[in-house]
């Protein structure tokens, strides 16, 4: 069964930390996002990856970074966590401009 | 400003009823895809329409993609409970994956 796996389903950080959110797909696809999703936003995309070590900003991509060192990972990064970061966060891949596959998210509460 | 338009937002009804849900765009899409997504969860791709008209069924889902592939409808029959969820849509072409996302259509089915 092809998965995308989050390293995290629920973490709680404290404002000012560095947060790292992992995101590994087993499907060998070219594409990777991250997203974030708030009640009446919708999915917002922050980062997306089409290549190693490529990345392009998306929607909301202020205070966010992202690292693809290996084709399967694909990693977020909170350089300095704040309270308007509490959010779901979802990974997802695809090939080319084909659907997407979604890992389960992870729930980030920054206090 | 979402490219896609979903409505309507929230809908709740009754076992066996059936509905029709919308997303809408004034641009037009190469492919579109509907998801749906349970709570806690990350969303999961139903169906992909790519020619304008097409209709594709999914037991009693049914999937139609505008003549002028700007638009898409999502209709269920006898609608159950398990069908309870977050409908979301999503036009791709190009390159662009920014602002590709509708906000969703929250479906309620009461026992």
């Amino acid at each position: 069964d092809v998965k995308v796996t989050q390293s995290s389903r629920y973490l709680v950080k404290r404002t000012g930390e560095k947060v790292f959110l992992e995101c590994v797909q087993d499907m060998d696809h070219e594409n990777m996002f991250w997203y974030r999703q708030d009640p009446g936003l919708g999915l917002r995309l922050i980062y997306f990856s089409y290549d190693v070590k490529m990345k392009e900003k998306g929607d909301i991509p202020e205070g966010y970074s992202v690292s693809r060192e290996k084709k399967e990972r694909f990693s977020l990064i909170l350089e300095s966590a704040s309270t308007n970061q509490t959010s779901m966060y979802l990974c997802a891949s695809s090939r080319f401009n084909y659907g997407y596959t979604f890992g389960s998210g992870t729930r980030l509460t920054v206090v | 400003t979402q490219l896609l338009e979903q409505s309507p937002q929230f809908l709740s009804i009754q076992e066996g009823e059936n509905l029709t849900v919308y997303c809408n765009s004034s641009s037009v899409f190469s492919s579109l895809q509907w998801y749906r997504q349970e709570p806690g969860e990350g969303p999961v791709l139903l169906v992909t329409v790519v020619t304008g008209g097409e209709v594709k069924k999914l037991k009693r889902l049914t999937f139609q993609f505008g003549d002028a592939r700007k638009d898409s409808s999502l209709h269920i029959t006898a609608a159950q409970p398990g069908d309870t969820g977050l409908y979301l849509c999503r036009g791709s072409g190009g390159s662009n994956y920014k602002l590709t996302f509708g906000k969703g259509t929250l479906l309620t089915v009461n026992p």
